[in-house]
């Protein structure tokens, strides 16, 4: 059972380049995120899936775009990379039933140059 | 929007001293959730609670919710090396059960 899996690792890009975050995860989850982490800012929700072929924005959705074709499959893209989304980006899923808690990837470390 | 905000966002205690990490809300939380993230790792649940005054305990861990269900705080008593880490505190607002709001993180270091 490998939970939540997150590629890449880590990934360089220069400005204006283009890049999909891929996020699986195999616990049959219906609710999956994508939270950006910056120092001192915490974690922030950027788009979030209640289920397949539904998404939704959260608090800063902007220059990210999602998809939820597949139940087990959540992929964050960014059309046109800028230095201000160099970050920490993590994948969680959650089962739908009441306040579930949050299974995280391991996260994607993206420099943006 | 929802707000929850963490302080202090950053501690550093001797090992064996305790530490409190508290957490507040701009609006009444269904519940709240409290996550440890290890130095490179990944956020990891630690607890959860839902009723107003509640109090959990996990071995040296205390975890209260306010009575008005909008602050919430961790206690380590006598901290260890492995306590090391980053303390969030997480709810969900009684609107938007789907999604949930993180405070900023208390980022624990300890000398040994």
């Amino acid at each position: 059972n490998a939970g939540v899996t997150q590629t890449p690792k880590f990934r360089v890009l220069k400005t204006g380049q283009s890049m999909t975050l891929l996020c699986a995860q195999d616990m049959n989850h219906e609710y999956m995120y994508w939270y950006r982490q910056d120092p001192g800012m915490g974690l922030r929700l950027i788009h979030y899936s209640v289920g397949e072929g539904t998404t939704a924005k959260g608090e800063v959705p902007d220059g990210y775009n999602v998809s939820r074709l597949k139940k087990q499959n959540f992929l964050l893209g960014l059309e046109s990379a800028a230095p201000s989304q160099t970050s920490v980006y993590f994948c969680a899923s959650r089962r739908d039933i009441g306040s579930s808690p949050l299974h995280f990837g391991n996260g994607t470390r993206l420099t943006v140059t | 929007g929802q707000q929850v905000m963490q302080i202090p966002q950053y501690q550093h205690v001797q090992e064996g001293e305790d530490f409190t990490t508290y957490c507040n809300s701009s609006t009444t939380l269904s519940n709240i959730q409290w996550y440890k993230q290890r130095p490179g790792g990944h956020p990891v649940f630690l607890i959860q609670l839902v009723k107003s005054g509640e109090v959990k305990k996990q071995k040296r861990l205390t975890f209260q919710f306010g009575e008005a269900k909008k602050n919430s705080s961790l206690h380590i008593t006598a901290t260890q090396t492995t306590d090391v880490g980053t303390y969030f505190c997480a709810g969900f607002t009684l609107q938007g059960a789907q999604k949930l709001v993180f405070g900023q993180g208390t980022r624990l270091t300890i000398n040994p």
